[in-house]
């Protein structure tokens, strides 16, 4: 049973670039959650996809965005990237019957 | 603006010893709660979640809950060197958005 995979696993970008990242939830999860953690800190929630919709959003400006594919694959979007945007970023996916959150590995977006 | 507390440490127990953790939330109407286990450069991996209010065991974890008095623990038995990692305290609201506190490290000395 193949987890919650992410890719890239690290990337560097320049201040104003624009940036992709892509997860793919675990077998039987149609919901995907993702999540930007800074060094030191705790996750926090940037939006959440569910039928190719996002259903909750997190307080992240519109640079940030996503979409989810009707694999339920998901990709999360960031423009105009700024030095604050370098972080762990996550993705979660759910187990509907238990409400139990799994992470990927995370992509680290370093911005110089 | 919901919050979830933990003492950010570190911790510092003896091998073998007891490690308890901490953590409060702000919301009186939470109802689901998560622990998770954070090590350096790695994602976070779900230890235990917890319902019910009392305790939950899981081999050498122990959650406890207390919704009245809004806080959850996790305590670990017989600790080792390989539990030295943050430990992340998880709250669920409305809609399975997790609001994380900001995690205790734990160190575990041989």
């Amino acid at each position: 049973d193949a987890g919650v995979t992410q890719s890239p696993t690290h990337l560097i970008k320049t201040r104003g670039q624009q940036v992709t990242l892509r997860c793919s939830p675990k077998s039987g999860h149609d919901t995907v959650s993702w999540y930007q953690q800074a060094l030191g800190q705790g996750p926090q929630f940037i939006f959440q996809y569910y039928e190719e919709e996002e259903r909750q959003r997190g307080n992240f400006p519109d640079r940030f965005s996503g979409h989810q594919f009707p694999n339920y694959s998901s990709e999360l979007n960031v423009n105009a990237l700024l030095l604050g945007d370098s972080a762990l970023y996550l993705c979660a996916t759910r187990n509907g019957n238990t409400g139990e959150l799994f992470f990927g590995e995370g992509s680290r977006l370093t911005v110089l | 603006q919901k919050e979830v507390e933990q003492n950010s440490g570190p911790l510092s127990v003896p091998e073998g010893a007891i490690a308890s953790l901490n953590c409060t939330y702000s919301d009186r109407g939470s109802q689901s709660f998560f622990w998770y286990r954070q090590y350096s450069g790695k994602s976070p991996e779900l230890i235990m979640f917890i319902y019910s209010n009392g305790d939950k065991e899981d081999g050498r974890f122990t959650a406890q809950l207390n919704k009245a008095s809004q806080y959850v623990s996790l305590l670990i038995r017989d600790s080792q060197p390989s539990d030295s990692a943050t430990y992340l305290c998880a709250v669920m609201e409305y809609g399975n958005k997790l609001v994380f506190g900001a995690g205790t490290i734990l160190r575990v000395k041989s």
